[in-house]
């Protein structure tokens, strides 16, 4: 079976940095993606990772590491409009993905 | 410019009543995906269809079936909504094998159950 963690709200200031957290439990791991979704919007992808290490996106980065089971989403220069919900998913062999709980991300002038 | 369009964005129907929810898309993208997304809840996977190959999961009810005419057209049908059917309903494509990591979701249809 598949399963994510992450945590279920953070907050932060804006201007700031923040990270959101994510593991995973998965068989036939291909990938880690991250999305981001509004309240009462659409998620949108943000990023994904089949390898190890940093990718950067703009203000947005995302990390994994395949040895930990573990990935992070790294949001820098934080604005009021990033407030959202951020979901980790996990893809396998086939065509699907798997997402976590998400991580509503509270924003504080 | 290339989308994911679901219409109607807000349905109301009766307890029991069988509703169709619809998805199109311009971006030609051989997979589509039906999710279920309840308050505060990560988005569920239904079904999907790679081209015209059917993917049903596992834990998806009975009550819910879909039909994919053709490559821009895919179809939610619920055939006797109860009120825990009440969600957001997300069509969701992507472009090819192995490149479900990426996927563009339409607005949503929210459903309503009365």
């Amino acid at each position: 079976g598949q399963s994510l963690e992450q945590p279920s709200e953070v907050t932060a200031v804006e201007g700031a940095i923040v990270q959101i957290n994510c593991t995973y439990q998965t068989s036939g791991f291909y990938g880690l993606s991250w999305y981001q979704q509004h309240d009462g919007g659409a998620p949108t992808f943000l990023s994904y990772n089949a390898l190890d290490g940093l990718e950067e996106t703009g203000r947005f980065s995302s990390f994994l590491s395949r040895s930990d089971s573990y990935g992070y989403l790294l949001l820098q220069e934080l604005q009021m409009k990033d407030s959202a919900s951020y979901f980790c998913a996990v893809g396998g062999r086939d065509d699907k993905i798997i997402f976590g709980k998400g991580t509503r991300l509270h924003i504080l002038p | 410019d290339a989308m994911v369009i679901q219409n109607p964005r807000y349905q109301v129907t009766q307890f029991g009543k069988p509703v169709t929810l619809s998805c199109s898309q311009t971006l030609n993208h051989n997979v589509m995906y039906w999710y279920q997304q309840k308050s505060s809840q990560a988005p569920k996977l239904l079904f999907h269809y790679y081209d015209k190959d059917f993917n049903n999961e596992a834990d998806t009810p009975d009550n819910f079936q879909s039909r994919r005419p053709n490559t821009s057209f895919c179809f939610l049908d619920i055939r006797s909504p109860g009120l825990g059917d009440a969600a957001m309903y997300l069509c969701a494509t992507s472009r090819d094998v192995g490149l479900a990591y990426e996927q563009y979701f339409g607005p949503g249809t929210r459903l309503t159950v009365t």
